[in-house]
């Protein structure tokens, strides 16, 4: 079955530490996108890829990196400069960029 | 903000009733989509409104779009239990390529 997986879907990060959430999908989709929801809240765009070796900056990118060298995959990592990274992940994926996300079951980061 | 904004912010009817959720949004879309979170999950998609069209059904599923007013309305009908979760509305916006704007949802419950 076509999907897209997140994983892990649980992670805890320490000081200082760096940690890498990984997306991968197997639709086909060029355009990828990972977001950020705290509780309660909506969703706030971190990055988004509409290409392979391409991507952009979101609302909300500071302390956060992305690399897209594979279609299938867009690994998000959660750099130590980010001050306040407890949050819900979730990445998504679409055919182009006015179509419907796809999106995976999310990875809920914490702080040790 | 350039998000949309969903009202209510929360919602809770008794199972058999419709349930009606707005969102209004503040820059001229290409098109409009509705999503739905159950809780810890990932987004689904339900549906999507195109700027040129005024009124769409899926199923029990029926949404209006006004771009005068910049807003759209979700209807769901003959709620059910199982409808309980947070719905999302989602404008991708005319010139920004590939980006989409979730509004901050509505949590619906629907009691038995």
């Amino acid at each position: 079955d076509g999907g897209i997986t997140q994983s892990p879907k649980y992670l805890f990060r320490k000081e200082g530490q760096n940690v890498t959430l990984s997306c991968e999908q197997n639709l086909n989709h060029d355009a990828m996108y990972w977001y950020r929801q705290d509780p309660g809240q909506g969703l706030r765009l971190i990055y988004y890829s509409q290409i392979v070796n391409d991507f952009q900056k979101g609302d909300i990118a500071e302390g956060y990196s992305v690399s897209r060298e594979k279609k299938e995959s867009f690994p998000l990592t959660v750099t130590s400069a980010q001050k306040n990274p407890t949050a819900f992940y979730l990445c998504a994926s679409s055919i182009n960029g006015e179509q419907p996300q796809h999106f995976g079951d999310g990875t809920r980061l914490s702080i040790l | 903000s350039q998000q949309g904004e969903e009202d209510p912010q929360a919602l809770s009817i008794q199972e058999g009733e419709n349930a009606t959720m707005n969102c209004s949004y503040k820059t001229s879309i290409n098109n409009l989509q509705w999503y739905r979170q159950n809780s810890g999950r990932g987004l689904v998609h339900l549906i999507l409104i195109r700027s040129n069209e005024r009124e769409k059904h899926s199923g029990r599923l029926r949404v209006t779009l006004d771009t005068s007013k910049k807003s759209s309305s979700l209807l769901i009908t003959a709620s059910r239990a199982a409808d309980t979760a947070s719905y999302f509305c989602a404008t991708a916006r005319s010139n920004t390529g590939n980006q989409f704007y979730f509004g901050t949802g509505t949590s619906l419950t629907v009691i038995p």
